[in-house]
């Protein structure tokens, strides 16, 4: 079972300022997913990368996906309060019968202030 | 609201207790899932069930019992649990085509605490 590293694990910042966290794995990954949890909620997709170097993104968030597949970054421009969450990173796990499941970091929680 | 909705939101029972959490998806899709979010763990994939047929116990211990009478529901039965089962427990649905990166919609849990 590969592992998802996620740096840093904790992160407090002030409104306006810029961050990057990142998701870190010794082996290839397929595909690579972000997600975002707020208290009492389930995680909810961000988005998903599938190709080496490939960039996207969603407003004021960018999202990369490593070279060679085995590291992604998130960069948040000029946070807000409404940031404020806890950021997954997940890659899917393919299963001995048919069937694949998504295994997840231990997330960065990112508090912005204002 | 993510099409996944969980029974119930909160729940406090004892070791000697018997109880049932639910989950019920309206998306239509063929595999369900039961994670277990611990405080300084990453999510923990429990269960993973796909056309209604179980394809992973992830070492789970038997005190958990899940059941999926339909791909629109999935349940999980607790009985004898310890406190250190206390955690938030999140269900989750998606569409699974030929292994691709198809994404997962989570209910918005159970906060379990075991006393």
């Amino acid at each position: 079972t590969q592992l998802l590293e996620q740096s840093p694990q904790f992160l407090s910042i002030q409104e306006g300022e810029n961050l990057t966290v990142y998701c870190n794995s010794s082996s290839v990954f397929s595909s690579l997913q972000w997600y975002r949890q707020e208290p009492g909620e389930g995680p909810v997709l961000l988005v998903t990368v599938v190709t080496g170097g490939e960039v996207k993104k969603l407003k004021r968030l960018t999202f990369q996906f490593g070279d060679a597949r085995k590291d992604s970054s998130l960069h948040i421009t000029a946070a807000q309060p409404g940031d404020t969450g806890l950021y997954l990173c997940a890659s899917r796990l393919y299963l001995d019968q048919a069937g694949t499941a998504l295994i997840f970091g231990k997330g960065t929680t990112l508090s912005v202030s204002s | 609201e993510t099409g996944v909705t969980q029974t119930p939101r909160h729940l406090v029972m004892g070791m000697t207790n018997k109880k049932s959490l639910k989950c019920e998806q309206h998306l239509g899709h063929n595999a369900m899932y039961w994670y277990k979010q611990s405080a300084k763990k990453p999510l923990e994939l429990m269960f993973v069930y796909n056309f209604k047929e179980q394809t992973e116990n992830n070492s789970v211990p038997s005190r958990f019992s899940p059941e999926c009478p339909n791909s629109s529901h999935l349940f999980l039965h607790l009985h004898t649990l310890q406190p250190e089962d206390s955690a938030l427990y999140l269900c989750a649905s998606s569409q699974e085509e030929g292994g691709a990166a198809t994404e997962a919609f989570f209910g918005q849990g159970t906060r379990l605490t075991v006393v």
